[in-house]
């Protein structure tokens, strides 16, 4: 596809439940991010992926999230033992290296997976 | 991360022009002011970047002040699909980086 890719898009579990959210980038974009957006605030930094460098894992809320990137293509967000304050949408965004064709490495982002727990 | 900040919210008439004001007053010389909207239930989108120079494109225009701690972004002729959250960023040329998207301007586009 053209545009970047996530799923589910509407995702409803239990409180304590795993979940698992997927991206899939813009083909040959080299930059991966993964960010939150609770209801009515603005989005919240989780993880970021550049190539093969260590990710950039600051904005993680706690060590029930992780995230990896496999062959520097699809990620996966997971969240483990899921708590009500983590609904939200989760966004995720992929760019270009800076510089690429003259472009400055502007994010493409997905639709979003909202994620309710109940 | 250099900061930026925006009203939180501004009106603006359809079809009258909308000057969003962004305030970064620690800017670096090697970072690009961009601007992304995020429309109702939609992921964000990018609408415009730019450096010293003032920019146009089709969907809008960026004025940059001359001393770079402030810059405009202008809609010349708002229409409802205009209503969204429009936040200012502040990005390194060098690489890629964590972007920090603060809680932007909601404008209201009065039909």
């Amino acid at each position: 596809g053209a545009g970047v890719s996530q799923s589910p898009s509407n995702k409803v579990t239990e409180k304590g439940k795993d979940v698992e959210l997927r991206c899939d980038p813009i083909s040959g974009h080299t930059a991966l991010y993964w960010y939150r957006q609770s209801l009515g605030q603005g989005l919240e930094f989780l993880i970021y992926f550049q190539g093969n460098s260590a990710p950039d894992k600051s904005g993680l809320p706690s060590d029930r999230f992780s995230a990896e990137r496999t062959g520097g293509s699809v990620s996966t967000l997971t969240i483990q033992r899921t708590q009500q304050e983590d609904s939200a949408v989760y966004l995720c965004a992929s760019s270009e290296r800076p510089g690429t064709s003259g472009r400055t490495g502007e994010l493409f982002f997905g639709e979003g997976s909202r994620l309710t727990v109940l | 991360d250099a900061k930026t900040t925006q009203p939180n919210s501004m009106e603006s008439n359809e079809e009258e022009p909308v000057h969003l004001p962004c305030n970064h007053s620690t800017i670096s010389g090697t970072d690009y002011i961009h601007w992304y909207r995020q429309l109702p239930s939609q992921g964000p989108e990018y609408v415009i970047h730019g450096l010293t120079s003032n920019v146009n494109n089709r969907m809008a225009s960026l004025a940059i002040a001359e001393d770079r701690k402030s810059s405009t972004l202008i809609l010349h002729r708002a229409t409802l699909r205009d209503a969204a959250v429009y936040y200012c960023i502040l990005k390194f040329w060098g690489g890629n980086e964590k972007l920090t998207f603060g809680t932007g301007t909601r404008l209201t586009i009065i039909p």
